[in-house]
């Protein structure tokens, strides 16, 4: 099945850091860019990262730049996220996001972030 | 930072048409998406590349551009297509992407 899969999230207090994982089946993983995307409790979506197919390229919102680095492992067909510096505001759902000619074309289920003390 | 504009809300009854806007200043350089998103689901895309629709996506959505405006018009709209959408796209460079704020579709 072809599929994304991410985890690694949770309550962590603010200044603290997670490593959020999304682990891809189904396709040919170094193949595909891909992003990350997050959703703050009943906001809207916010794209927060990318990085090309080979990890050399890589992007970042300015909200996030400077505290939150992505990575791949192709070998592992992972991608991932670390966020560091956390503050109140990086409370989000975090979705990675399969980058095609037809966009976003594959979404993970998401995975919850809760910054709070 | 660069932003895309879309109206909060949009209503139509049953059978109507529904359009929604997304305006930005690089929409005329760089290709536009739209996003499907229900309650508790990940997003999906309906238009990619302006006005181009992925199979299994029905007819009734479509897609088009003029300057800086893209709008989505879902023809004939069904119960089933509330839901938020998003645009989305990127600055002229091509390294920030951005989304729209989203619109919140009801069907009446």
């Amino acid at each position: 099945e072809v599929q994304l899969v991410e985890s690694g999230g949770g309550l962590v207090q603010p200044g603290g850091s997670l490593r959020l994982s999304c682990a891809a089946s189904g396709f040919t993983f170094s193949n595909y860019e891909m992003n990350w995307v997050r959703q703050a409790p009943g906001k809207g979506l916010e794209w927060v990262s990318y990085i090309s197919s080979t990890g050399i390229t890589i992007y970042y919102a300015d909200s996030v730049k400077g505290r939150f680095t992505i990575s791949r492992d192709n070998a592992k067909n992972s991608l991932y996220l670390q966020l560091n510096s956390l503050r109140a505001e990086d409370t989000a759902i975090y979705y990675c996001a399969r980058v095609s000619v037809d966009g976003y074309n594959l979404w993970g289920q998401g995975t919850l972030v809760t910054v709070s003390s | 930072s660069y932003e895309l504009t879309q109206p909060p809300s949009v209503s139509v009854s049953p059978g109507q048409t529904a359009r929604i806007t997304c305006s930005g200043d690089a929409l005329p350089k760089q290709n536009a998406y739209w996003y499907q998103q229900k309650p508790g689901q990940a997003p999906m895309v309906v238009i990619y590349k302006d006005n181009e629709r992925p199979s299994g996506i029905p007819e009734r959505f479509s897609g088009s551009s003029s300057g800086r405006t893209v709008t989505l018009t879902i023809s004939g709209v069904q119960a089933e297509d509330e839901a938020d959408y998003y645009c989305q796209s990127a600055d002229s460079s091509g390294t920030y992407r951005v989304f729209g704020g989203g619109t919140k579709l009801t069907v009446l």
